[in-house]
């Protein structure tokens, strides 16, 4: 069964600092792997996907996929209070399995 | 272009009441998906169809049927409704191309 893990938080983080926010995965052949913002009483929508070892930049937004470690990050620079949500990792398998999501605070 | 569309936005049912929740989409994509979401409980699959006129069972089937209509609707049963399936419920279509899956508003349901 293939699972995936994140640390519900929360993660509080300053308005302009990074915030680093990780997954763990128990497939090894996983190839690709997404991340999601979850407002409170929203649907989630997507920031990033990622299929190569390596970073991916977007924006502010950085993904970073280790297939070795089996662990997929997502870097936001300069954080807002607007980016204050719930961050749901996903890999795809038949369909998309989802962590539970960390919750981040950017506060101002 | 709508994109992924649900309704109703909101329900109440009574235990052993039966609903169904509909779900289109405006993508031309050809696999959509039900989840539930349940307070730390993530985001759960419930049935899938991959292209029209196939459906297949996910994490949590049980108390569930679905229908894909054609390739834009995908609609989902409840037959007799149970506290245990009060949750919020998201549709969602998948792009070919990198398998990015869009998600659709959600229903909020609960079952007295």
């Amino acid at each position: 069964q293939k699972e995936v893990e994140q640390n519900s938080g929360p993660l509080s983080v300053p308005e302009g600092a990074i915030a680093s926010l990780n997954c763990t995965y128990s497939d090894r052949g996983s190839q690709s792997f997404f991340w999601y913002r979850q407002y409170s009483g929203k649907s989630p929508e997507l920031i990033m996907f990622i299929y190569s070892n390596g970073d991916k930049e977007d924006g502010r937004f950085t993904a970073q996929l280790n297939k070795a470690s089996q662990y997929v990050s997502l870097l936001i620079r300069d954080s807002q209070p607007s980016d204050s949500a719930t961050y749901l990792c996903a890999l795809l398998g038949a369909a998309l399995i989802f962590g539970k999501g960390t919750t981040l605070s950017v506060s101002s | 272009n709508a994109g992924v569309t649900q309704t109703p936005k909101f329900q109440v049912l009574k235990t052993g009441q039966s609903m169904t929740l509909q779900c289109a989409q405006d993508m031309n994509h050809n696999s959509m998906y039900w989840y539930r979401q349940d307070p730390g409980m993530g985001l759960r699959l419930i049935y899938y169809s991959a292209s029209e006129g196939t459906t297949d069972k996910g994490e949590v089937p049980n108390g569930y049927n679905v229908s894909r209509l054609n390739k834009r609707e995908f609609s989902l049963r409840l037959e007799s409704a149970a506290p245990s399936q009060t949750s919020v419920y998201f549709c969602a279509s998948t792009s070919g191309t990198y398998n990015e899956q869009f998600f659709g508003p959600g229903t909020r349901l609960t079952v007295l």
